[in-house]
């Protein structure tokens, strides 16, 4: 079976705040994992993607995440939040026999002002 | 470019009442998804359909039926609506050797 966690359910960040999002998943083969951003009243949107090579990720609107293989971990980070970063952010796990992706519970961020 | 496309966006139904979600797609992707999302619970798969002619169940196909019409169309029905399926409900598709998801707007469902 495989499953993804995400540590933090709410986030509230100032701007200019650095963020680092939590998400371990369990699965014993090779993975492929995503970010998938919400905006508010929007539909998810993907911010990055890892399948294989350089474990560090560069996505959209100036987001990294870091694939750790030893501790079964994709966080995603971003050096200075904005206001407009404030929406709900999914981890996203497809093992490698699976069609659909996994999602974690999702993460709001509210960054204020 | 339209991408996926969900009707309706809102519905209100009544407990026992039936409807069906349309979704469509303009990538030609071969696979679809039907997840629905709660508070606090992220996205749940419903059905999906890996190809056109087959289906299959996700983690939560329980009140629920779809139909694969043709490849660009992927239908969620609710026969008999329970407040328990008071959720938002999104379709997605995928395209073969891709492994990304594109999702489709969502469609607001509350049943009372």
């Amino acid at each position: 079976a495989q499953s993804v966690s995400q540590h933090n359910h709410h986030v509230i960040l100032s701007e200019a705040a650095s963020l680092e999002l939590g998400c371990n998943y369990s699965y014993g083969g090779t993975v492929n994992l995503f970010w998938y951003v919400q905006y508010p009243g929007q539909h998810l949107q993907l911010l990055l993607k890892y399948f294989s090579g350089d474990p560090l990720v560069k996505g959209i609107k100036g987001f990294e995440a870091e694939f750790i293989k030893s501790k079964f971990s994709f966080n995603l980070r971003k050096p200075s939040v904005q206001w407009s970063d404030t929406a709900e952010y999914f981890c996203a796990l497809r093992g490698n026999s699976g069609y659909a992706l996994n999602f974690g519970k999702g993460t709001s961020l509210l960054v204020t002002p | 470019n339209a991408g996926v496309t969900q009707t309706p966006k809102f519905q209100v139904l009544k407990t026992g009442q039936s409807m069906t979600l349309q979704c469509a797609q303009d990538m030609n992707h071969n696979s679809m998804y039907w997840y629905r999302q709660d508070p606090g619970m992220g996205l749940r798969l419903i059905y999906y359909s890996a190809s056109e002619g087959t289906t299959d169940k996700g983690e939560v196909p329980n009140g629920y039926n779809v139909s694969r019409l043709n490849k660009r169309e992927f239908s969620l029905r609710l026969e008999s609506a329970a407040p328990s399926q008071t959720s938002v409900y999104f379709c997605a598709s995928r395209n073969r050797g891709e492994r990304e998801l594109f999702f489709g707007e969502g469609s607001r469902l509350t049943v009372l």
